[in-house]
């Protein structure tokens, strides 16, 4: 069964900290996604990565970096954490190859305090 | 870029009736809408997807529709139960990686 697995289900940050959110993904699929989900606004696109160490941003991507070592793994980076990223972030996966069914974690609430 | 529009951003309908929920993309270029389910809890889960070749597809309860020439596609959900009440996100591609997503809308079924 596919399966996208993140690290936390909630966190809870300080301002100023530098966060990591984890994504594993064990379907072998070549693309992974980061969104975040705010009431209101949908799902936004922070950041996209099509294979290893390659990323491509979008439609959100201040305040954020990604890093993609290992195909099954996809991790978010907040450099300094803000109270404005309070927020649900989903992971993603999908497979140029198959149909191009994004498959998602079941997320990760992060508040920064 | 593409922008997705959604409406209603709620909607209540009785068990039983039928539920409809309208989309617009502005990138004439689009070719592929996706519709997602989101359960509490839980991550958006792919139910329906139609291509631009194709102007209405049907699985069991639910149908989508596309109207290339307006831009707008819709999902139609009909005999309602109360298990599908959850909130739902229509999305549009013009390149199959990236989706862009509309703002969602919360489905509750009235037993």
């Amino acid at each position: 069964d596919v399966k996208v697995t993140q690290s936390s289900r909630y966190l809870v940050k300080r301002t100023g900290e530098k966060v990591f959110l984890e994504c594993v993904q064990d379907m072998d699929h070549e693309n992974m996604f980061w969104y975040r989900q705010d009431p209101g606004l949908g799902l936004r696109l922070i950041y996209f990565s099509y294979d290893v160490k390659m990323k491509e941003k979008g439609d959100i991507p201040e305040g954020y970096s990604v890093s993609r070592e290992k195909k099954e793994r996809f991790s978010l980076i907040l450099e300094s954490a803000s109270t404005n990223q309070t927020s649900m972030y989903l992971c993603a996966s999908s497979s140029p190859k198959g149909s191009y069914e994004q498959y998602f974690g079941p997320g990760t609430r992060l508040t920064v305090t | 870029g593409e922008n997705v529009e959604q409406h209603p951003s709620t909607l209540s309908v009785q068990e039983g009736d039928s539920a409809v929920i309208k989309c617009t993309y502005s990138d004439s270029a689009s070719n592929y809408f996706p519709w997602y389910k989101q359960e509490l809890g839980k991550g958006p889960q792919l139910i329906i997807d139609i291509r631009s070749n194709v102007g209405e597809k049907k699985d069991q309860r639910i149908a989508v529709t596309l109207n290339k020439t307006a831009k707008h596609f819709s999902l139609h959900i009909t005999e309602t139960q109360p298990e599908d009440s959850a909130v739902y996100f229509c999305a549009a591609s013009s390149r199959n990686e990236k989706l862009t997503f509309g703002t969602g809308t919360r489905l509750t079924i009235i037993p």
